[in-house]
């Protein structure tokens, strides 16, 4: 069976400081990976998506970039932290049409 | 673009009680229509999906949706709701791009079950 990991969990960052959040998905080969931002009482806002290794697509300008530097690895980065940046972060992968498996997420409060 | 409107914004239904969430979308061609549950802290939990044919469709934890084209609706229902559904609800439809395929959420309905 396919399961999605990501971590870590929490992380609590300073303003202007880098970050690096990871995901890997097991069990499966070629998938769709996707970002997702979760604000507080907020939906959930797509950030980028990839179809495949080194294919990036960002959905929002925004302070953040990601890439994917393996089938099943993808990474989430910034060069300097905003407040604004604080969230729920989730990935997500998928291989079949639309239905889309979602990680445990990481909590960031950018302080 | 398409878009997903829950127009609730919090629900409080009895344990026992049956329930709906209402979710309408706007979509130019056949939608591809999901339900996903949040408990907090955790990732979004897939509970049933509508992607052609029968317009009523069964997913996990009892928990049932009917697509209705005239009404661009997809409303989740539950006829007898438990204290462990108390959780966020999300509504999202999915569209083709190219070789990717993507989902736009709703906002979400916070469902509180009382004892």
């Amino acid at each position: 069976s396919q399961t999605i990991h990501q971590w870590p969990a929490t992380l609590v960052q300073p303003v202007g400081s880098p970050l690096s959040l990871e995901c890997t998905v097991e069990g499966t080969s070629n998938p769709n990976l996707y970002w997702y931002r979760q604000a507080a009482g907020r939906g959930l806002q797509l950030l980028f998506y990839s179809v495949g290794i080194g294919q990036i697509s960002s959905e929002v300008p925004q302070n953040l970039s990601a890439s994917r530097p393996q089938d099943r690895q993808f990474i989430l980065s910034s060069k300097k932290l905003l407040l604004s940046d604080s969230g729920f972060y989730l990935c997500a992968w998928t291989r079949t049409v639309h239905e889309q498996f979602f990680g445990p997420g990481t909590r960031l409060t950018v302080l | 673009a398409q878009s997903v409107t829950q127009p609730d914004i919090h629900i409080t239904v009895s344990e026992g009680a049956s329930l709906e969430l209402r979710c309408n979308y706007s979509y130019g061609a056949t939608p591809y229509l999901f339900w996903y549950v949040q408990s907090p802290g955790q990732g979004l939990q897939l509970l049933l999906k509508y992607f052609s044919g029968d317009t009523l469709v069964q997913g996990i934890k009892g928990f049932e949706a009917e697509f209705k084209r005239s009404q661009s609706s997809f409303n989740l229902r539950k006829p007898s709701v438990h204290w462990s559904d108390a959780a966020e609800y999300f509504c999202a439809v999915g569209v083709q791009t190219g070789t990717a395929s993507k989902l736009t959420f709703g906002t979400g309905t916070r469902l509180q079950v009382t004892l």
